[in-house]
């Protein structure tokens, strides 16, 4: 197992475009976390799910975000219509339920540029 | 909502010289992390705090979980060049979410 891992790296859209970001968790982790990061900032939550069910939503991820994870196992978050201040790297984690904080592990993000 | 306040914001510093930056809470946290981010990649847990007054080593990092349970530092000992980053707290306040708070990191840079 390589860690957690995020599919694309690099993404520049146009404004208005759809964009979805893939996560695959470390395999045997059953929670999975969904963060943004601009620049010159720290990690700022958006959600989290306990295998398949997303339990938590952080009011920043506005309507146009919408984040799943059907089979509890990888996830995909999709921004629709995407504006110029949606730029920022995306960053997923996972952990293990019974060890929440010991084995949260990042992904190396997904950087997202919206022109 | 909980903010952390994260100081200096950024350090420039010869190699072999010991860092200190630290982070603070206008509420309780139950555990400290620190994190460390190099470009493009994400945050790295370095160590992690789970009881207040608790002192934890790494090789050269030393982190504390303050007493108060407000605040944590973090020492970087004999600086070497990959020490370069940004290192970031975060604080957990336990219960059934697991998300962190993160505080706006420190940059550090290494002169060898």
């Amino acid at each position: 197992d390589t860690g957690v891992s995020q599919d694309p790296r690099h993404k520049i859209t146009k404004r208005g475009q759809n964009v979805t970001f893939r996560c695959d968790p470390i395999s045997e982790h059953n929670r999975l976390y969904w963060y943004r990061q601009t620049l010159g900032q720290g990690p700022e939550f958006l959600t989290y799910f306990q295998n398949e069910a997303q339990l938590e939503k952080s009011r920043l991820l506005s309507d146009r975000f919408s984040a799943e994870r059907p089979k509890g196992s990888f996830s995909t978050l999709e921004i629709q219509r995407t504006e110029q201040g949606d730029s920022a790297m995306y960053l997923c984690a996972s952990s293990l339920l019974a060890s929440t904080l010991y084995g949260y592990t990042f992904g190396s993000g997904t950087r997202l540029t919206v022109v | 909502g909980q903010q952390l306040n994260q100081s200096p914001q950024s350090m420039f510093i010869q190699e072999g010289e010991d860092v200190s930056m630290n982070c603070t809470s206008s509420s309780i946290f139950n555990t400290w992390l620190w994190y460390k981010q190099d470009p493009g990649e994400g945050p790295v847990l370095l160590i992690a705090l789970y009881k207040a007054g608790e002192l934890t080593s790494n090789g050269r990092l030393t982190a504390q979980f303050g007493i108060t349970r407000k605040d944590s530092f973090l020492n970087i000992s004999a600086s070497i060049p990959s020490d370069v980053g940004i290192y970031f707290c975060a604080g957990y306040n336990g219960g059934s979410q697991g998300n962190l708070i993160f505080g706006k990191g420190t940059k550090l840079s290494v002169k060898p």
